[in-house]
């Protein structure tokens, strides 16, 4: 099993550009995260999807999409990135229950200029 | 929202030294997870406290959930330099809610 992958692992854009942060996750799991990681902050979460069909804006959601392409995939989109959209991006998958680990994929660093 | 936060943010000891991290929340907790996450890594789960009083130890590392589930702690007995990282609480308020709430992190460092 891989786990949860992400791609790509690095990423420089300019302001205004656009682009999609993929997630895939093997484990069947039902709820998958997004977050953001900044120096001093913790991770705060983006976006969420409890169940293939379904998302909800996490903490700081502005300037982002998502889509839960099928039970494995949950894709994060910048429209038109910003500098403060400067950041390491987590995604992370669970299976609701007894035992409730999150699971977290290798991480995008993303650099906007 | 529920907020949890965590004390100190960084700590530096000598290699041998004990280290702990203290995870606070305002509202009673439904449980508390730990995760380690390595330089350059991603967080990775360490354990799930879940009854009032609950202690758990793993080797060196203790872990505690306070009584009244508002707090909880992670202890370090005779760090080593593998002990080094971000260590984070993580927080559900409500048995089952989707969403995880991170303390900002204790960043520990050694000296060896």
């Amino acid at each position: 099993n891989a786990g949860v992958t992400q791609t790509p692992k690095f990423q420089v854009l300019k302001t205004g550009q656009s682009m999609t942060l993929q997630c895939a996750q093997d484990m069947n799991h039902n709820s998958m995260y997004w977050y953001r990681q900044d120096p001093g902050m913790g991770l705060r979460l983006i976006y969420y999807s409890a169940s293939e069909g379904t998302t909800d804006k996490g903490e700081v959601p502005n300037g982002y999409n998502v889509s839960r392409l099928n039970k494995r995939e949950f894709s994060l989109r910048l429209e038109s990135a910003a500098p403060s959209q400067t950041s390491v991006y987590f995604c992370a998958s669970r299976q609701p229950g007894r035992k409730e680990t999150q699971y977290f994929g290798p991480g995008t660093r993303l650099l906007v200029l | 929202g529920q907020q949890v936060m965590q004390i100190p943010q960084y700590q530096h000891v000598q290699e041998g030294e004990d280290f702990t991290t203290y995870c606070n929340s305002s509202t009673t907790l439904s449980n508390i997870q730990w995760y380690k996450q390595r330089p350059g890594g991603h967080p990775v789960f360490l354990i799930q406290l879940v009854k009032s009083g609950e202690v758990k130890k793993q080797k060196r590392l203790t872990f505690q959930f306070g009584e009244a589930k508002k707090n909880s702690s992670l202890h370090i007995t005779a760090t080593q330099t593998t002990d080094v990282g971000t260590y984070f609480c993580a927080a559900r308020g409500i048995q089952g809610a989707q969403k995880l709430v991170f303390g900002q992190g204790t960043r520990l460092t050694i000296n060896p």
